[in-house]
């Protein structure tokens, strides 16, 4: 499989868990992209990696959101206390060496947070 | 700072009709374009890009894009659709000759194909 993984599909949570989203990029893209799309709106950029340096924060990544890339392949991303203004679809995106070559998006993960 | 604004929230047509979906952007700088397509409870997939050069860009499934810089728009195009078109659609853009820099959506438009 060559495209962009994330795990889990779907995720339901109480309102004050934490939970933890996988991405596993494309193999050789170095740049990895965080997004956030709710109900009848376009994904909002949440956070960006070059390797294994995260290089760029929306003002939309509140303190309870983390995310790490260790070893500049795969990344998690970790919502403390969720709210239920969480719920949405979490994609994850790579690319190689800029926008300008393709960014390509996994299937997303999508919390529904009760 | 880019925005997208995407002029129709849904398009509704008849298969086998031509199509346009509509972009105009905003931008102080250049600018890289995209169309990507999303099917229900999936990711998104990469239609079609412009990054320099002709201004009409030829994407998969038959679609194509026009770069128009005075009227900053990319409107999207296809002769004939099908009922497998039917999907949500986002233009995007991002600051050229950037390394790294994120994509900024519009809302996106729903098109739907009926027979």
């Amino acid at each position: 499989d060559t495209g962009v993984s994330q795990d889990p599909r779907h995720k339901i949570t109480k309102r004050g868990q934490n939970v933890t989203f996988r991405c596993d990029p494309i193999s050789e893209h170095n740049r990895l992209y965080w997004y956030r799309q709710t109900l009848g709106q376009g994904p909002e950029f949440l956070t960006y990696f070059q390797n294994e340096a995260q290089l760029e924060k929306s003002r939309l990544l509140s303190d309870r959101f983390s995310a790490e890339r260790p070893k500049g392949s795969f990344s998690t991303l970790e919502i403390q206390r969720t709210e239920q203004g969480d719920s949405a679809m979490y994609l994850c995106a790579s690319s190689h060496e800029g926008t300008g070559t393709g960014t390509f998006f996994g299937q997303g993960t999508r919390l529904t947070v009760v | 700072a880019q925005s997208v604004t995407q002029l129709d929230s849904q398009v509704p047509v008849f298969e086998e009709a031509p199509v346009e979906l509509r972009c105009n952007y905003s931008s102080s700088v250049s600018v890289y374009l995209f169309w990507y397509v999303q099917y229900p409870n999936q990711g998104l997939q990469l239609l079609l890009k412009y990054l320099s050069g002709s201004t009409l860009v030829k994407g998969i499934n038959g679609f194509e894009a026009e770069f128009n810089k005075s009227q900053t728009s990319f409107h999207l195009r296809k002769p004939s659709v099908h009922i497998s078109d039917t999907a949500e659609y986002f233009c995007a853009v991002s600051e050229a000759n950037q390394a790294g820099t994120a994509l900024i959506f519009g809302k996106g438009t729903t098109l739907s194909v009926s027979s």
